[in-house]
């Protein structure tokens, strides 16, 4: 089993709709969660950074992280055709290395 | 004004070659990292520099050697190439549990 589940998708939704994400956990010495965004043929790109558990919101983006759960979730409001992309969650223990999940493939149809 | 960037972006090879990809962070960030994403996009590390010392490698094969020149730098050689090392490979920084940045990727396929 790995250590970050994460639904492989592909997930559409109409243009417009909410986009709710997330990842399930084993290790609980997880504690900086990440959500990364990648296109195809492109790098990963930060999305959203938490440290602990709690809330989080960007913009049209919402992270949240329940540690007691060992989940955590990522909702993009307002979805449009440019959030098209894989989601990659990634997370760290002591800061100095990313276990990511193996993304969830998103499409938002106009 | 790139953070992280990497050459070649694609490199295409034959079996049993030997090949490097090199990396370049301009964000002053003291720790670097190889990634390897496979066919089914899973990320996972290959090895970490901590300001040029080497403090992860995860049960990578002995051909891939990796190698900072200094903490802004790290390059990749690879050793007789094999067909499973086809994948994409990502150079990363960070700094002080920070956020991690990737770099654009190199594609390569070994045929």
């Amino acid at each position: 089993q790995k250590e970050v589940e994460q639904d492989p998708g592909p997930l559409s939704v109409p243009e417009g709709a909410i986009v709710s994400l997330n990842c399930t956990y084993s290790n609980s010495a997880f504690q900086y969660f990440m959500w990364y965004r990648q296109y195809s043929r492109k790098g990963p790109e930060l999305l959203m950074y938490t440290y602990s558990s709690g809330n989080k919101e960007d913009g049209r983006f919402t992270a949240q992280v329940d540690k007691s759960s060992k989940y955590i979730s990522l909702f993009i409001r307002d979805s449009q055709p440019s959030d098209s992309a894989t989601y990659l969650c990634a997370m760290s223990a002591a800061g100095n290395k990313l276990t990511f999940g193996g993304g969830t493939r998103v499409l938002v149809k106009p | 004004d790139t953070a992280v960037s990497q050459t070649p972006k694609y490199l295409v090879t034959q079996m049993g070659n030997d090949k490097s990809i090199k990396c370049e962070q301009n964000l002053g960030h003291d720790t670097m990292y190889w990634y390897k994403q496979d066919s089914k996009k899973f990320l996972k590390i290959m090895f970490s520099y901590n300001n040029k010392e080497l403090i992860i490698n995860e049960t990578v094969p002995n051909r891939f050697s990796p190698k900072s020149p200094d903490k802004a730098h790290l390059n990749l050689h690879i050793n007789s190439l094999e067909l499973g090392d086809s994948a994409v490979y990502f150079c990363a920084s960070s700094q002080d549990r920070g956020y991690w940045f990737f770099g654009p990727g190199t594609r390569l396929t070994v045929l």
